[in-house]
């Protein structure tokens, strides 16, 4: 069974990039999109955007101008920046596999989250 | 006017049935969408419950219990899913998606309660 685990700076200081890398086990990060997802404290969730091997990207339209993801199969990592945080970008981060396809979204396993929070 | 609109909270006795809806913007007809359902309890990530666009185009997820279904209100432009035989399990929160301009778009979530 596949399994995912997050991993990067757990702060992030106000105008900086957030980093951010899933590392894929138990299976090969090919042939599937791979989605990175936030959820603020409290708040529900907002889908962040997603990579295909291929290279192939879908961005949420609010966050698109500050958004690169990118995917390294040679690792089974796929990675996440932010740039330009604010408080406003603290959140628990997931990621998570889609095998939606090119035109639907199917998150069917995800990792356990990393809290990242944007403070000086 | 958001994509998604879901109830933040709903109440219902165990054994009994409790039916979420997911209501779609009024310019987007939930007759073209599949419906996606995801379940989230304190400290975990979501899971994924099911996927509902028609009697003919619907999955349920692996190992998800058949109490657990979707379906769709065309009237009220809405998808519901319908959790029957409430156990106290089945409380969390509950999250409808679909996927919407080559975007996912998340609902805001509904907190169901099981008392």
């Amino acid at each position: 069974q596949v399994q995912l685990q997050e991993s990067g700076p757990g702060l992030v200081k106000p105008s900086e990039t957030l980093s951010l890398t899933c590392t894929v086990s138990g299976g090969s990060i090919s042939s599937y999109y791979w989605s990175w997802i936030r959820q603020p404290a409290g708040k529900g969730l907002e889908w962040i955007g997603r990579i295909s091997t291929s290279g192939s990207t879908n961005y949420n339209p609010s966050l698109k101008n500050r958004v690169t993801m990118s995917v390294d199969t040679s690792k089974n990592q796929f990675s996440l920046k932010l740039s330009s945080v604010t408080a406003a970008d603290t959140a628990m981060y997931y990621c998570a596999r889609d095998v939606g396809g090119t035109n639907h979204a199917l998150f069917d396993s995800w990792g356990q989250g990393t809290l990242v929070t944007v403070s000086s | 006017q958001a994509v998604l609109t879901q109830p933040s909270s709903l109440s219902a006795s165990p054994g009994a049935s409790a039916s979420l809806t997911c209501t779609l913007r009024s310019d987007i007809n939930v007759g073209s969408y599949r419906i996606y359902w995801y379940q989230q309890k304190p400290g975990s990530p979501p899971q994924y419950l099911l996927r509902y666009k028609s009697d003919s185009d619907k999955q349920q997820g692996s190992g998800v219990p058949s109490r657990f279904s979707g379906s769709k209100d065309a009237s009220a432009n809405a998808g519901i899913l319908l959790i029957s035989g409430l156990q106290s399990e089945d409380e969390a929160d509950y999250y409808c998606m679909i996927w919407h301009s080559s975007a996912v778009v998340f609902g805001g979530g509904t907190k169901l309660t099981v008392l």
